[in-house]
């Protein structure tokens, strides 16, 4: 079964750290692209974070920019995401998925087709 | 970054109902959109992708169409399974960015 499972999520207090972490199993996770979702308080889903297959190439939103890290482990089947300097603002449900490409037509396209369940952050004194 | 803007913001609709969401982009993105589906409590589910292509196991119900700036989501025939928020997602360039999604309610 193809699965994504975070953890590490919980609360912390505003400038601090946190370090979340995806899963996966089920299957081969070095051909795919993965990307970070979150999704605060009864608001709508914002992109935050994707990397490449290999890891060379990585993208972020502009708002976590220079304090979020996205990385991953390949021999363990692992995604992260390191959170410094975290503000209220970053308090969200975390979710990971697995980017999937498709070619239609001769051209690629872009998709996240599988998900986990999230992962709560909580930044608050 | 590229804003997406879906309208309605939220649809009463019944059991059966066609129920049509729109989702437009701030600048062409060629046919590089997708739309999910999500629950209360629950993550998001793909339901097309390239704008119009189903994926796997979604409903024949559901279609899109649309390219360049201006898309659409439709429900041909309303599910009880379907009430649900909607949103849309550009994939042509980064960041990637979502609508604001789109909330089917019972009527």
């Amino acid at each position: 079964e193809v699965q994504l499972v975070e953890s590490g999520g919980g609360l912390v207090q505003p400038g601090g750290s946190l370090r979340l972490s995806c899963a996966a199993s089920g299957f081969t996770f070095n051909s795919y692209w993965m990307t970070w979702v979150r999704q605060a308080p009864g608001k709508g889903l914002e992109w935050v974070a994707n990397i490449k297959d290999d890891g060379s190439e990585k993208n972020y939103v502009d708002s976590v920019k220079g304090r979020f890290i996205i990385s991953r482990d390949n021999a363990k089947n692992s995604l992260s995401l390191q959170m410094n300097s975290l503000r209220s603002e970053d308090t969200a449900v975390y979710y990971c998925a697995r980017d999937l490409s498709l070619m239609i037509l001769l051209r690629w396209y872009d998709a996240m087709d599988v998900w986990g369940q999230g992962t709560t952050v909580t930044v608050s004194s | 970054a590229i804003q997406m803007t879906q309208s309605p913001s939220s649809v009463s609709a019944s059991v059966g109902d066609r129920v049509t969401i729109t989702c437009r982009a701030s600048q062409g993105i060629r046919s590089d959109l997708g739309w999910y589906q999500q629950k209360p409590g629950k993550a998001p589910r793909l339901l097309i992708s390239a704008a119009s292509s189903l994926q796997s196991g979604v409903p024949s119900r559901f279609s899109g169409s649309g390219s360049g700036t201006d898309f659409t989501l439709t429900i041909s025939s309303l599910q009880p399974e379907d009430f649900a928020t909607y949103y849309c997602l550009q994939d042509y360039t980064y960041p990637r960015t979502f609508g604001q999604g789109t909330k089917v309610e019972v009527k």
